[in-house]
């Protein structure tokens, strides 16, 4: 069956450093990958997207993300975290075989000032 | 471009009741996804509807149900209410179907059972 997971359910980072949260998902063929955030309060926002082509990819906010298809991981990544990124971040997948997105258990960001 | 909006953004219920949540999507977007959010469960998958059809169906009892008007809008509706049923409900509108789509999310509504 097809899954998403968030191996840290929860990360505390300083101002200032870097960050990678992990997402790896069990899916057969090349999946369509997003990540979201979620602030206190509010719904979800998109960050990223990859469908395909380079498996480096940019967003909004400085984050970016790398596909592996060898490790089946979008890992986030951001080079300096702001205390505004404090938040839940979601992972999501989607397959074209499979017509819905599955979203991981998220992982909690605190940032330390 | 206005975003999604969820009305109301809190509810307060007993066991039994039934409630109707409501959710305007973006203009424009025609498809519209239902989830539920619940520290325990994370994100759960309630349905999608796309030109007032549902499409697809999350693994939830018949007492969750839903409905997509000509004009996109989507109301979702709980019917004897339980416990378990708090939750923060989240609606995502997208341009289309399938899941290729980036979904753009309401603020959702607060749902709690007494």
């Amino acid at each position: 069956a097809q899954s998403v997971t968030q191996p840290d359910i929860h990360i505390t980072v300083s101002e200032g450093a870097s960050l990678e949260l992990r997402c790896n998902y069990s899916y057969g063929a090349t999946p369509y990958l997003f990540w979201y955030v979620q602030s206190p309060g509010q719904g979800l926002q998109l960050l990223l997207k990859y469908f395909s082509g380079d498996t480096l990819v940019q967003g909004i906010k400085g984050f970016e993300a790398e596909f592996k298809r060898s490790q089946s991981s979008f890992n986030l990544r951001k080079p300096s975290v702001h205390w505004s990124d404090a938040a839940e971040y979601f992972c999501a997948v989607g397959e074209t075989s499979y017509d819905k997105v599955i979203f991981g258990p998220g992982t909690s960001l605190s940032v330390i000032p | 471009k206005a975003g999604v909006t969820q009305t109301p953004r809190y509810l307060i219920k007993t066991r039994g009741q039934q409630v109707t949540l409501s959710c305007s999507p973006i203009s424009g977007h025609r498809s519209v996804s239902w989830y539920q959010q619940t520290p325990g469960q994370g994100l759960q998958f309630l349905f999608e509807y796309f030109s007032e059809t549902q499409r697809n169906k999350g693994n939830f009892p018949g007492r969750f149900s839903g409905r997509q008007f000509s004009n996109s809008r989507s109301e979702m509706n709980v019917s004897t209410l339980e416990l378990g049923d708090s939750a923060l409900y989240l609606c995502a509108s997208s341009p289309g179907t399938g899941s290729n789509q980036p979904q753009h999310f309401g603020d959702g509504t607060r749902l709690s059972i007494l």
